[in-house]
């Protein structure tokens, strides 16, 4: 079964600095999804890839999939503590119904 | 345009009990999915349903929990005779007729004493 690896599990960066959330898959992937949740609340949809290479942008916050659609990152620039949560990435392996998750990176935004 | 809906939002039970969570996916959204978010544990897939139809439920524990789409009225996802190891938080999901992204509402929080 598919499974994904997020790193780090845990990341506590300064207001103003950039950072990167790593997510791996077992398997190659049909599409790649990230959503952040709050402590406490629901998942907010961020952005979903599917095309290898693919790169997308919203706001401050940059996500890539690689060429072999099995790897994929988050780049936020200029952190601010808005982007504090837990981010998740999902994929969806075969096109079908369920998105399996990764564990989280709980990310901590110091003033 | 609302997005999915779920309540309660809290949920108190004693064990033996019974819970009922109630999802009203986002309006033109046929497809529903319930997640199960466990303390300390990632989000684990559960029941995929359509109107009046069960689509995938492997996710689902194989006794006391049922979940069902009617043709009217919001999805429910019910548990019987609960237990301390059912205490987590639900959410639920929903994408458009063409599977596309799923959007998740603000989850269930069931506490079970």
């Amino acid at each position: 079964s598919q499974e994904l690896e997020q790193s780090p599990q845990s990341l506590i960066v300064q207001e103003g600095k950039n950072l990167t959330i790593n997510c791996t898959s077992s398997k190659t992937l049909y599409g790649l999804y990230w959503y952040k949740q709050k402590y406490g609340e629901g998942l907010i949809f961020l952005m979903m890839l599917q095309k290898g290479g693919e790169e997308k942008s919203h706001e401050k916050i940059t996500a890539k999939l690689d060429e072999k659609k099995q790897q994929s990152s988050l780049h936020i620039t200029a952190s601010q503590p808005s982007h504090a949560g837990i981010y998740l990435c999902g994929a969806d392996g075969n096109r079908d119904d369920k998105i399996i998750f990764g564990k989280g990176t709980r990310l901590h935004i110091l003033p | 345009n609302a997005g999915v809906m779920q309540n309660p939002r809290h949920l108190v039970r004693r064990r033996g009990q019974e819970a009922r969570l109630r999802c009203s996916p986002m309006k033109g959204h046929s497809h529903v999915y319930w997640y199960r978010q466990l303390p300390e544990e990632g989000l684990k897939f559960m029941v995929y349903l359509q109107k009046e139809n069960i689509i995938d439920e492997s996710g689902m524990p194989k006794e006391r929990f049922s979940a069902e789409f009617p043709k009217e009225g919001p999805s429910i996802l019910r548990i019987q005779q609960v237990v301390r190891g059912d205490s987590a938080a639900y959410f639920c999901a929903s994408s458009p007729p063409v599977l596309d992204t799923q959007y998740f509402g603000p989850g269930t929080r069931l506490t079970v004493l």
